[in-house]
């Protein structure tokens, strides 16, 4: 699977818009971006994935660029509980069931 | 409610002794697989199983077998722990098919000394 990069670490203040890039400047074409999160003592969480078009769901939008080779999650009002590390990954879907290959990924901080 | 079941949640034991942390899923997914965590090197993939009665291995299967038996159950079994199987565990499943959202469990926290 191709290699994302995402910032190490992000704060936003409660009740704000975030947005949490990630770059994946290898990205090929049967690679769907997945996002997830891990809050505090918990297994990760699935929030959205695209493939080319953004995405919206109850949890969170995926902007994705129009050559696929960055994303941004976008979390409309931050709550402190979406305090967690959130984890940009590509997964090459024509390959079946492949693992997910977590990263650092990025940790973000809510202030109240 | 839709969920992945593990247990047990916390366990310290010691080296050799056999032992087995059960997941389970009540979503009728086909795909499920194990995961470690541990600092600096994230999650990696142990092993996984398409379907009931196939199993592979994943990146980091050494000292580690499973089973998939039923379609539910996925146990994931240390036949002689060792200290660096110290690690926190997590098991997922999902519809087999893509794209497919991965559900987890809530994490084993194994030691052992």
């Amino acid at each position: 699977d191709a290699k994302t990069t995402q910032p190490n670490s992000m704060e936003s203040n409660e009740e704000e818009p975030v947005h949490l890039p990630c770059n994946h400047s290898t990205i090929s074409g049967t690679d769907y971006i997945h996002w997830y999160r891990q809050l505090p003592s918990q297994g990760p969480e699935y929030v959205i994935h695209g493939l080319t078009s953004n995405v919206n769901n109850r949890m969170a939008s995926l902007a994705i660029a129009e050559d696929r080779k960055s994303s941004t999650l976008i979390l409309h009002r931050a709550t402190l509980r979406d305090a967690a590390v959130y984890y940009c990954i590509l997964r090459d879907e024509d390959s079946g069931n492949t693992p997910l290959v977590f990263g650092k990924g990025t940790r973000l901080s809510v202030i109240a | 409610e839709a969920q992945v079941t593990q247990n047990p949640r916390y366990l310290i034991t010691v080296t050799g002794k056999k032992l087995t942390v059960t997941c389970s899923q009540n979503m009728n997914h086909e795909y499920m697989s194990w995961y470690r965590q541990d600092p600096g090197l994230g999650l990696r993939q142990i092993y996984y199983s398409m379907n009931v009665e196939v199993t592979d291995k994943g990146d980091v299967p050494e000292g580690y077998k499973v089973s998939r038996k039923e379609k539910r159950n996925f146990p994931l079994i240390l036949e002689s722990p060792s200290p660096n199987q110290t690690s926190l565990y997590f098991c997922a499943s999902s519809h087999h098919g893509t794209p497919s959202e991965q559900y987890f469990g809530p994490g084993t926290r194994l030691t052992v000394t």
